[in-house]
């Protein structure tokens, strides 16, 4: 799989919109990039997913470049309630007893 | 909605003891992986299986081992535990048409 890296805490305040860049040099041709988001004493919880270009869903956006070595999650309008870790994983499928690995994820920390 | 439950949200054992920690999984899935997350390290894969009875170590798979006898269960075994065991426990599961990991709540271990 993919060697992801991403900044290790970002600080934000409400209402902003909220960029973090995960980068993945060496993803190979058949690999997705996929985003979690952990809040303290929970589980990862999935966030969005893409290949190439932008994905958009109700929670947040992913754009990918066109040499796909990075990608970007954009949270729109934060709140203090999305102040969680997020993590960027790179992998083609997981169903083909592949593993699942979390890299160290960026800690968001969103003021009032 | 996929539900990821694990036994246990909080547990105190002795060292030396035997412990299993359960999770049921209620989608059918295929995969199922254990995960440990500690301050600073992030979630290390412990063991993860893609079929009943098939297990594959995962990066710290040193003091454990697990059973999957059933497709919907998968029990993480710590055969001896010590207190360098003390961690948070994650179990989660994918697989089907989807390609989103779902977790568990985690079960707080505590080895004394």
């Amino acid at each position: 799989l993919a060697k992801t890296t991403q900044p290790i805490s970002m600080d934000s305040y409400e209402g902003q919109e909220v960029n973090i860049t995960c980068s993945h040099n060496n993803i190979a041709t058949n690999d997705y990039i996929t985003w979690y988001q952990q809040f303290p004493s929970q589980g990862p919880r999935f966030i969005i997913q893409g290949y190439k270009t932008k994905v958009t869903n109700e929670v947040a956006s992913l754009f990918i470049p066109a040499d796909r070595k990075s990608s970007t999650l954009s949270l729109p309008r934060v709140s203090l309630s999305d102040t969680a870790v997020y993590y960027c994983l790179v992998g083609d499928t997981l169903w083909q007893g592949g593993k699942l690995i979390f890299g160290q994820g960026t800690e968001l920390s969103v003021k009032p | 909605d996929v539900k990821v439950t694990q036994s246990s949200r909080y547990l105190v054992k002795r060292t030396g003891e035997k412990v299993f920690l359960e999770c049921v999984q209620d989608m059918d899935h295929e995969n199922m992986f254990w995960y440990r997350q500690d301050p600073g390290l992030g979630l290390r894969l412990i063991y993860f299986s893609y079929d009943v009875k098939m297990k594959e170590k995962g990066d710290i798979p040193e003091g454990y081992s697990v059973s999957r006898e059933k497709k919907e269960r998968f029990s993480l075994i710590l055969e001896s535990a010590s207190t360098n065991q003390t961690s948070m426990y994650l179990c989660a599961s994918g697989g089907g048409s989807g390609t989103e990991a779902f977790f568990g709540q985690g079960t707080r271990l505590t080895v004394v």
